[in-house]
This record gives structure tokens, C-alpha cells and sequence, in this order.
């Protein structure tokens, strides 16, 4: 059975200063590995994704991801967070696609002048 | 390149009306597609998915319905509403059912019922 924890449901970050979103994940499989985020009263956009290539994956935005096998983790960095990033971000492990994806808790993101 | 669609972005209906939101995904063919219901608090909830015409299949037992009349479109439908039925619906899609098909959402329907 697959799952996913979000470790923290707020992160506060003064801007210009690094984001780390933890993610733990469980799967049975070799799983695909996503980052959503969520602007207020709009749908999920993609961040990143992991499909077993590169364990550092580079997402839009400035966001990066590194996939830890044997920590079982998938965490979120950005190294300097700007106002725009105040958002919901939303972990997602696939084991087998579609209907079987699970979707983390969120964690909500606010960025300080 | 692809585009999803989802109308109305936002509804205030009373409890026991019709309900009915519309979702269209364009430059695609044979989607998968989606319907998620985010309510406060509570994450994301998957009520029903399709992976083609007339083929619904419903997660969650409830008085919602879902059908696909044509293949890039989905609707989410209600014959009496219930206060617990407010909530953002999303509509999604994804090629294929790989797991490394990343879904791809609309921007949602902000449903309040009083």
C-alpha cells in the first residue's frame, strides 16, 4: 500500500530566505513522485515530478526535489523564497497512476516581507 | 497543447436544488478524467473518475452522480443538495493511467450551499 506525510502543515519563511516542504512517502513499488501548488481559490499546478531518472529533479519556479530511497523522503527546496510562493504545496506519490494517486495533507507556505 | 476548462468558478445554491458543473479538456484525445472535492480542513477527496465514455466509477458513496457524455468532457451533477456538499470541486485529466502521468487540473468551482 502507498501513502504519503506531509511533515509540516505550515512553513513560515522571511522572504529571500530557503524553503524546505518535507515529504515522507510509503510504497510497495518504485513509485513516481509529484509536487503540486495551490494558489488560493485555483486548481493544482505541477511542480516537479520523479519517474526514476535523475534523483534531483528541477521543477518550474525554482523549485528542486531530491528523491531519498532510503530515507523514503522527497522534500522541497527552493533556495530563496520570494512573496509569490505563499501557497499551498501538495506531495503526491503514484504507484500505479490515475485513480491510484495519493494525494499529502498540504502544507501551507507563508512568505514574510 | 492541452487546456482544461471548469465552469462556473464560483456557486451559491440553497439546500435541495439541482446541481450541475461542466468540465472540458481540449487537444487531447481518450483522457482520463477526474473529479475531486477539496473541502476545508480535509485535503483532497476523489469522488469519481472515468477512463471513457459512459465509464464512471465513483469512490465515495454520496447524493453526487457524474457522467461523460463525450470524451473530453466530464460533468458532476446533484439532484438535491446537501449543506455538507460545499466545498472547491476540481476537475482533472491524465493521459493514460501511468504512474508517471502527472493529473492536470482546472481551476475549480467554489460550490457554497445555505
Amino acid at each position: 500500500a502507498q501513502s504519503v506525510t506531509q511533515l509540516d502543515s505550515h512553513v513560515s519563511v522571511s522572504e529571500g530566505t530557503p524553503v524546505l516542504l518535507r515529504c515522507n512517502y510509503s510504497s510497495s513499488y518504485s513509485p513516481s513522485l509529484f509536487w503540486y501548488v495551490q494558489h488560493p481559490n485555483k486548481g493544482l499546478q505541477l511542480l516537479l515530478k520523479y519517474t526514476s531518472a535523475a534523483t534531483l529533479v528541477k521543477g518550474i519556479n525554482g523549485f528542486e526535489a531530491e528523491f531519498k530511497k532510503s530515507e523514503t523522503s522527497f522534500h522541497l527546496t527552493k533556495p530563496s523564497a520570494h512573496m509569490s510562493d505563499a501557497a499551498e504545496y501538495f506531495c503526491v506519490v503514484s504507484e500505479t497512476g490515475g485513480f491510484k494517486t495519493i494525494f499529502g495533507a498540504g502544507t501551507r507556505l507563508f512568505v514574510k516581507a | 497543447s492541452q487546456t482544461i476548462h471548469q465552469w462556473p468558478a464560483t456557486l451559491v445554491q440553497p439546500v435541495g436544488s439541482p446541481l450541475s458543473l461542466e468540465c472540458t479538456v481540449e487537444g487531447t484525445s481518450n483522457p482520463n478524467l477526474y473529479w475531486y472535492r477539496q473541502a476545508a480542513g480535509r485535503g483532497l477527496q476523489l469522488l469519481f473518475y472515468s477512463v471513457g465514455i459512459g465509464q464512471i466509477s465513483s469512490e465515495v458513496p454520496q447524493n453526487l452522480s457524474a457522467s461523460r457524455p463525450q470524451d473530453r468532457q466530464f460533468i458532476l451533477s446533484s439532484k438535491k443538495l446537501l449543506l455538507s456538499d460545499s466545498g472547491f470541486y476540481l476537475c482533472a485529466w491524465s493521459v493514460g493511467t501511468a504512474r508517471n502521468s502527472p493529473l492536470h487540473f482546472g481551476n475549480g468551482t467554489r460550490l457554497t450551499v445555505t
